[in-house]
């Protein structure tokens, strides 16, 4: 089956612990991102790729940072810096160009 | 920069009626915009998408969704509800860039079906 898989679905972390989500795609998509969600506050850019290597950062990226070593993966770690990191966290990906974005599954992240 | 407004930020209809959901957007070109559904704890499964042409767009379950440049909306509709409808709502509006795909989202309307 194609589609965008994040794991862990839930993922819990002390605070000052860096941590790092997972997103995989097997679609063959160029682009991939990741959001944030908060309640009310619908899905916010972190960072996008558009193709290997590259990737640029959304509205909100202070104290995250990503990697695209791989077409098919594009990693999210949440830093110590991230001052309120316990959201849910969503990975999309595209085509690439003027194409819709395909959403995962999420990872809830939960700081104690 | 672009914006998008849901203002409805809850909705209730009875099982069998009518639903609109109303969104507006903010974008000084074309817009490409996009209606996405959420089930608690999910993540979001695109409905229908306006890029250009018919403002009448017709998506997934029967919501169709139209594109009215004049009044910058893009508001959901669906003739008759059923209760698997209950979700989240997100509209969301589409900037391209220097080869950047970027989606601005709205905040919002939480969808309740009483049977």
């Amino acid at each position: 089956d194609g589609g965008i898989t994040q794991s862990p679905k839930y993922l819990f972390r002390k605070e000052g612990q860096n941590v790092t989500l997972s997103c995989e795609q097997n679609l063959n998509h160029d682009a991939m991102y990741w959001y944030r969600q908060d309640p009310g506050q619908g899905l916010r850019l972190i960072y996008y790729s558009q193709i290997v290597n590259d990737f640029q950062k959304g509205d909100i990226a202070e104290g995250y940072s990503v990697s695209r070593e791989k077409k098919e993966s594009f990693p999210l770690t949440v830093t110590s810096a991230q001052k309120n990191p316990t959201a849910f966290y969503l990975c999309a990906s595209s085509p690439g160009g003027r194409d819709t974005q395909y959403f995962g599954p999420g990872t809830r992240l939960t700081v104690l | 920069a672009q914006s998008v407004t849901q203002p409805d930020i809850h909705i209730t209809v009875s099982e069998g009626a009518s639903l609109e959901l109303r969104c507006n957007y903010s974008y000084g070109a074309t817009p490409y915009l996009f209606w996405y559904v959420q089930s608690p704890g999910q993540g979001l499964q695109l409905l229908l998408k306006y890029f250009s042409g018919d403002t009448l767009v017709q998506g997934i379950k029967g919501f169709e969704a139209e594109f009215k440049r004049s009044q910058s909306s893009f508001n959901l509709r669906k003739p008759s509800v059923h209760w698997s409808d209950a979700a989240e709502y997100f509209c969301a509006v589409g900037t391209f860039t220097g080869g950047g795909n970027k989606l601005t989202f709205g905040t919002g309307t939480q969808l309740k079906v009483e049977l």
